[in-house]
């Protein structure tokens, strides 16, 4: 079955670079791509980044310049970095299936919190 | 960027009622238009995608129609599961932007 599992350290120091990791099964990054979605405490939904099956990847264009999205794909392992860290970065991160093509995510991980504090 | 306006942001109804939550787009998305469903603590799920296509496991309860800009979800007959917050999401391209959120509540 398909799943997806977030990992990556609960709590980041200001101006620090998070790195998280979503470990993907039942599916192959070559086929779909996957999606960083994150979540403030008591807000809304914002996309991040994506990477697609052919490997090719798109910004939150508010992000870009902070951003980096990777895959090992013999891991089955999409890659986020975010460097500049600041307070209003923490939240709940999420990655999930996306397909170009298709538009919506289908499947999505339980989320990782990350906190931003000194 | 597509920007995506919501309404409302909270609801308030009863079980058995009736629901909609509305989703204008800032141009013109081709019904790729998806909905999720968010529980307090868990993750969304993908309830329709396409604007009106039920996705695998969703009840018949769940519905939605639109074209062009304007877009909406229906629930028929509220269940205590359906309480919930709600978010529609452009798919047309990259970069994916998301309603701001529908709370529904239990009156």
């Amino acid at each position: 079955q398909v799943q997806l599992k977030e990992s990556g350290p609960g709590l980041v120091q200001p101006s620090r670079t998070l790195s998280l990791t979503c470990t993907v099964s039942g599916f192959s990054l070559t086929s779909y791509g996957v999606s960083w979605v994150r979540q403030p405490p008591g807000k809304g939904l914002e996309w991040i980044a994506a990477i697609w099956s052919g490997g090719s990847t798109d910004y939150n264009s508010a992000l870009k310049s902070r951003l980096s999205i990777s895959r090992d794909t013999s891991k089955s392992q999409v890659l986020l970095k975010m460097n500049s860290l600041q307070t209003e970065d923490t939240a709940m991160y999420f990655c999930a299936r996306d397909t170009i093509a298709a538009g919506y995510f289908d499947y999505w991980g339980q989320g990782v919190m990350v906190t931003v504090s000194s | 960027d597509i920007q995506m306006t919501q309404s409302p942001a909270s609801l308030s109804a009863s079980l058995g009622e009736t629901v909609t939550i509305e989703c204008l787009a800032s141009e013109d998305i081709y019904d790729i238009l998806a909905w999720y469903q968010q529980k307090p603590g868990k993750s969304p799920q993908l309830l329709i995608y396409d604007a009106s296509s039920l996705h695998t496991g969703v009840p018949s309860r769940f519905s939605g129609s639109g074209s062009g800009t304007q877009y909406s979800l229906k629930i028929n007959s509220l269940q205590p599961e359906d309480f919930a917050s709600y978010y529609c999401q452009n798919g047309l391209s990259a970069p994916r932007t998301f309603g701001a959120g529908t709370k529904l509540e239990l009156k």
